[in-house]
């Protein structure tokens, strides 16, 4: 199994532009997550999905879209890029453990840096 | 808006020192999870509390659940070079995570 992978690892963009950020999972998780980790702030949750063809809102959603139409794929869109949007993003997925709380599984991370 | 923070942010120790990290909210949670997380790579989770007062044991690491449930520490003893890393807090461990601000460990040898 790979686990969680996210394409691209480094992406540099300039401010206006928009960029897909791809995550993936082989696991069979229903649930899945982009998060943004900036210094000193940790993980801040952006958009979650509980399923394919559901998805919803975070912490920090503003600027950012998603969709998820299968189990494996959670891309997150970025519409116009704004320097406020340099960050690390990492792509998350979750199984459900016995005692009703989840284990999530983190992808390597996306490292954006927008001009 | 539910907060978690962390104590110290910053550490630097010696191989075979001790530390403890502290993880607290005013929110009371129903359980807490601690990651730790690599230089380049995505958080891993090293343990799940629940109870409250609760203690588990990860070979040098030991994790306690605050009494009241809004609190958590993470102990490790005898460090070594390999515990380098950032370590995290996180609650509730459902659906909508909420991370703690971290404490980034470096263990000198």
């Amino acid at each position: 199994n790979a686990g969680v992978t996210q394409t691209p690892k480094f992406q540099v963009l300039k401010t206006g532009q928009s960029m897909t950020l791809q995550c993936a999972q082989d696991m069979n998780h229903e649930y899945m997550s982009w998060y943004r980790q900036d210094p000193g702030m940790g993980l801040r949750l952006i958009h979650y999905s509980v399923g394919a063809g559901i998805t919803d809102q975070g912490e920090v959603p503003n600027g950012y879209n998603v969709s998820r139409s299968t189990t494996e794929d959670f891309p997150l869109r970025l519409l116009s890029a704004a320097p406020s949007q340099t960050s690390v993003y990492f792509c998350a997925s979750s199984r459900r453990l016995a005692g009703g709380y989840n284990e999530q599984f983190f992808g390597p991370g996306t490292r954006l840096t927008v001009l | 808006t539910q907060l978690l923070e962390q104590s110290p942010q910053f550490l630097s120790i010696q191989e075979g020192e001790n530390l403890t990290v502290y993880c607290n909210s005013s929110s009371v949670f129903s359980s807490l999870q601690w990651y730790r997380q690599e230089p380049g790579e995505g958080p891993v989770l090293l343990v799940t509390v629940v109870t409250g007062g609760e203690v588990k044991k990860l070979k040098r690491l030991t994790f306690q659940f605050g009494d009241a449930r809004k609190d958590s520490s993470l102990h490790i003893t005898a460090a070594q070079p390999g515990d380098t890393g950032l370590y995290l807090c996180a609650a509730p461990p459902t659906y909508k995570y909420i991370f703690g601000t971290g404490t980034r460990l470096k263990v000198l040898a």
